[in-house]
């Protein structure tokens, strides 16, 4: 089966900088890649995902980009704000309705 | 905005016991799936159900496990004679296949097996 592995699991950054974290990926099948943000206590939200069609995504602050020949996907956060601190996923699926795979999670410190 | 919503928000009960966990997914999402989270870790895939069936399950979905939609809006998730190691968060996700296929989680149900 699938297997998503995620670094790093943790990251501390000042204020305004960026932060990159990084997902590799076993199962050349997977072509949809959400990235969520989990606060403490709080649901998994997804914040933007990619898909195997496209080699980058941009939304506002967040990126996402991709490289199937090489199965990894990265997720870039640029200006990062004190409200960016949380645990950050990635996840693999084959697709629509199937089971999504996660990393294990980065937790992300952004200090002011 | 919709959101899968879900019931009780904090279980807790004794080894062996029977659980049910409740969860109302998005209306017009017709693919429903159960994950759940140890303290501390990653999410881990249970279950996915689609048109009345099981259509995935992982290692961690034994005979222990079950799921049913039993009405129009509610699906749930049962824990026959609950384990020490159950204790998790257990979230419920549903999707719309006919979308782009995300993924969106409800709040989750925090289960403590005593």
């Amino acid at each position: 089966g699938e297997n998503v592995e995620q670094h790093p699991s943790t990251l501390s950054v000042q204020e305004g900088d960026s932060a990159v974290i990084k997902c590799t990926y076993s199962d050349s099948a997977s072509n949809y890649f959400p990235w969520y943000k989990q606060e403490l206590g709080k649901r998994p939200q997804l914040i933007i995902d990619i898909r195997s069609n496209v080699g980058e995504k941009k939304d506002q602050r967040i990126a996402v980009t991709l490289n199937k020949t090489a199965k990894h996907f990265s997720l870039h956060i640029t200006e990062t704000q004190p409200e960016d601190s949380a645990v950050y996923f990635c996840a693999a699926s084959i697709g629509a309705g199937n089971m999504l795979t996660f990393g294990g999670g980065t937790r992300l410190m952004v200090k002011p | 905005e919709p959101e899968v919503t879900q019931t009780p928000s904090h279980q807790v009960t004794q080894m062996g016991q029977e659980v049910i966990l409740r969860c109302v997914p998005i209306s017009n999402h017709l693919y429903f799936y159960w994950y759940r989270q140890i303290l501390g870790q990653k999410v881990e895939f249970l279950v996915s159900f689609y048109n009345n069936e099981i259509s995935e399950k992982s290692e961690i979905f034994d005979d222990q496990f079950s799921v049913e939609r039993p009405d129009g809006s509610n699906f749930t998730l049962k824990i026959r004679s609950t384990k020490l190691e159950d204790s998790a968060m257990y979230f419920c996700a549903s999707s719309d296949p006919s979308g782009r296929g995300e993924q969106f989680f409800g709040p989750g149900t925090r289960l403590t097996v005593l």
